[in-house]
C-alpha cells in the first residue's frame, strides 16, 4: 500500500480557502486518491476521489498533479464546522474493496 | 447516500463485564463489514474484517478471544468485548462495504462509532 504523508495540523479562518497537500510518492498505477472527512465522535465520511487532474464536486475540489506523487484537497470559504480531521487515502476505486489503512491525518482547525 | 448504523451510541460498563456493539446496514446489504478502534487524537487502527456467514479475520495484534465478532446477516455484525478493562476504553466503529447499491465510486460507509468506557 503506498504510504501517505499529511501535515499534522493546520489552522485558518472562517471564508479562507484551505488546501491541504498529501504525498504519495509510491503510488501505484491504479490507485486512486480517495480523502474522508472526520468529525470529532463520528465516523469518517467520504469527500472526494480522484485518478489525475482535477475533481471537483459540491464540497471540494482535488488537484492532482500529472506525477500522481501528491495530491492537494482545497475546501473554498471554510466554515466553522469544517473543522476535523482529514485523511488522504491511496489504494481501489472501490475503497469498500478491503479494509482502509487510514494515517495520521491533518487536524484542520477553523478559527471565527 | 447509504447509511450505517451502530448502536449504542456510548456505554461506560463495569470493568470485567461484556459489551456488544450492534453495526447496522440500514438500507443495504454488506456482505463484508470492518471493524476499527480509535484513541483519542489517534487514527483509525483496522482491528478486523467481518465476512456474513464465516469467521472473522483479525489483524495481528487483537485477541479474537477478547474480541468476539458475529456476522450473521447480511446487515448486521456484532462486535462484543468481553471482560473489559480500562485499556479497552476507546471509540469503536464499523463500515461496511455496500454490494449491490447504486453508490458512487466510495463504496465503504462509515457508522457513527461507538464510544466505550470501562471503569
Amino acid at each position: 500500500l503506498a504510504k501517505t504523508t499529511q501535515p499534522i495540523s493546520m489552522d485558518s479562518y472562517e471564508g479562507q480557502e484551505v488546501n491541504i497537500t498529501c504525498s504519495h510518492n509510491n503510488i501505484a498505477t491504479n490507485d486512486y486518491i480517495t480523502w474522508y472527512q472526520q468529525f470529532p465522535s463520528q465516523g469518517p465520511r467520504f469527500i472526494i476521489q480522484g485518478y489525475k487532474t482535477k475533481v471537483t464536486n459540491e464540497v471540494a475540489s482535488l488537484f492532482i498533479p500529472a506525477d500522481r506523487k501528491s495530491s492537494t484537497l482545497s475546501l473554498p470559504r471554510v466554515s466553522l464546522s469544517d473543522t476535523a480531521v482529514y485523511y488522504c487515502l491511496v489504494g481501489d476505486r472501490d475503497t469498500g474493496r478491503r479494509a482502509l489503512t487510514f494515517g495520521s491525518g491533518t487536524r484542520l482547525q477553523v478559527q471565527p | 447516500g447509504a447509511v450505517v448504523s451502530q448502536h449504542p451510541s456510548r456505554v461506560i460498563c463495569k470493568s470485567g463485564t461484556s459489551v456488544k456493539i450492534e453495526c447496522r446496514s440500514l438500507d443495504f446489504q454488506a456482505t463484508t463489514m470492518f471493524w476499527y478502534r480509535q484513541f483519542p487524537k489517534k487514527s483509525l487502527m483496522l482491528m478486523a474484517t467481518s465476512n456474513e456467514g464465516s469467521k472473522a479475520t483479525y489483524e495481528q495484534g487483537v485477541e479474537k478471544d477478547k474480541f468476539l465478532i458475529n456476522h450473521a446477516s447480511l446487515t448486521l455484525s456484532t462486535l462484543t468485548v468481553t471482560s473489559a478493562h480500562p485499556e479497552d476504553s476507546s471509540f469503536y466503529i464499523c463500515s461496511a462495504r455496500a454490494m449491490g447499491h447504486k453508490a458512487p465510486k466510495e463504496t465503504q460507509y462509515f457508522g457513527p462509532g461507538t464510544r466505550l468506557l470501562v471503569l
